[in-house]
């Protein structure tokens, strides 16, 4: 299984909305709608951010969403804050209960 | 509320096996509601699935380590294992151990991770 791919960096000023993009294959993205979504700032461990394509945990902003069309999936931050600069990954189920993660974006608030 | 923590050496020396525990909160390890996974994130690089596991002892495994990695879980102790054997250099990274709840597919609570470094 290969990595999701994402861009490997994306910025916005405050205020401003960022969209990141994680395209897979009919394997993965395409064939679930098992999409995940998670922050990680420097030296922690990552945070979900968003589950089942769209679907936020409680305590998520909901300047946070998601989508997915065919094989990519996408995440997007409105209202950039500062707190959001941070690392973001992708990840999809994969069947026989695998895992695939994206190779990651770093989002840099201006 | 779930609480994961991960323990192990630091320094393994290549050929070696890598062996980690995660140690449970919080929790029952055997509770039917939950798979239990690795996942590892060389320095400066992206995330990696290496595996999980279900109380039962059914296992799964990312199909590039799968000869390499055997994960198991300890009822009595609340814990689960990793051990990965014929370590490289390649295999440097911060280990994380985290829960998935069944039905859902996604790894809602992790550990803070522990750095394995892989050298003589």
């Amino acid at each position: 299984q290969s990595a999701l791919t994402q861009p490997p960096s994306a910025s916005g000023s405050p205020g401003q909305s960022v969209t990141i993009s994680c395209t897979g294959t009919s394997s993965d993205v395409g064939g679930y709608n098992y999409v995940s979504w998670y922050q990680q700032h420097p030296g922690k461990a990552p945070k979900l951010m968003i589950y089942e394509v769209s679907k936020r945990p409680s305590g998520v902003p909901d300047r946070f969403s998601g989508s997915k069309s065919g094989n990519t999936a996408s995440l997007t931050v409105s209202g950039l804050q500062a707190e959001d600069e941070a690392d973001y990954y992708c990840s999809s189920y994969a069947d026989s209960n695998n895992y695939v993660f994206g190779t990651g974006t770093k989002v840099t608030v201006l | 509320q779930l609480q994961l923590q991960e323990s192990g050496p630091g320094l393994v020396k290549p050929s070696e096996t890598l062996s980690l525990t995660c140690t449970v909160s919080g929790g029952s390890i055997s509770s039917s509601s939950y798979y239990w996974g690795w996942i590892r994130q060389p320095p400066g690089k992206g995330l990696e699935s290496i595996g999980s596991i279900y109380y039962s002892g059914s296992t799964y495994y990312n199909p590039s380590l799968k000869s390499r990695v055997t994960i198991s879980v300890d009822t009595s102790k609340n814990q689960f294992s990793l051990k990965l054997s014929s370590v490289t250099a390649a295999d440097t990274a911060v280990y994380y151990c985290a829960s998935i709840a069944v039905g859902r597919y996604y790894f809602d609570c992790w550990g803070q991770g522990t750095l394995v470094t892989v050298s003589s």
